[in-house]
């Protein structure tokens, strides 16, 4: 069975940076595409950023791009969201999911909680 | 970047009814995706590659599509329904949502 499990989330002050994990379980996790999807409190999806197999190409949006930084240890199968330069608008649900080749996002982890506030 | 609207924002179907959720996209892309979410819980895949269902999704939804109009049907409304549904474009980066559509059960 597949399982992600999202950790890190939690209060930050603006300005400051947070590093969010994701424990992969259940697949063979060096073989896929890992991304990042956020949701604000009732708003919609918005998708944060996606690491290919190895790690050596990353992708975002221009809302977090500078900011945000994924990686992923494949040797421990963790994915990685560093989050610097927080602001207020990063407020969010960060969910963890497996990308599949179509580029849709076939596996979500339960999210963890990102509350950026002074 | 693709911007995908969806219509309606919100709707409330009686159960047995037939429901139609579109999503237009800003310029032609080669499938959509579609996604679930209940209140409260993260979502789900729906529906991949416009037409082909995600595992354990009932045959009473249904896909279709092309270039920048594209729907998912409920061909009989059940209670269990009710959620909001998101359109997802993966042509292209950056990946980018429809602002979703809230059904509710009448």
């Amino acid at each position: 069975e597949v399982q992600l499990v999202e950790s890190g989330g939690g209060l930050v002050q603006p300005g400051r940076s947070l590093k969010l994990s994701c424990a992969a379980s259940g697949f063979t996790f060096s073989n896929y595409y890992m991304a990042w999807v956020r949701q604000a409190p009732k708003k919609g999806l918005e998708w944060v950023a996606t690491i290919s197999t190895s790690g050596s190409r990353t992708y975002y949006p221009d809302s977090v791009k500078g900011r945000f930084t994924i990686s992923r240890d494949n040797a421990k199968s963790s994915l990685y969201l560093q989050m610097n330069s927080l602001k207020s608008e990063d407020t969010a649900t960060y969910y963890c999911a497996r990308q599949a080749y179509y580029r849709g996002f076939a596996y979500w982890g339960q999210g963890t909680l990102v509350t950026v506030s002074s | 970047e693709i911007v995908l609207t969806q219509s309606p924002t919100t709707m409330a179907a009686s159960p047995g009814e037939k429901v139609t959720l579109t999503c237009r996209a800003s310029s032609s892309v080669s499938y959509m995706h579609w996604y679930q979410q209940r209140s409260g819980t993260s979502p789900k895949l729906w529906i991949y590659e416009t037409s082909k269902l995600a595992s354990g999704v009932p045959n009473r939804f249904s896909g279709s599509g092309s270039g920048t109009s594209y729907s998912l049907t409920i061909n009989s409304m059940e209670t269990e329904d009710a959620a909001t549904y998101y359109c997802q474009q993966g042509s292209s980066y950056p990946l980018t949502f429809g602002s979703g559509t809230k059904l509710e059960i009448k």
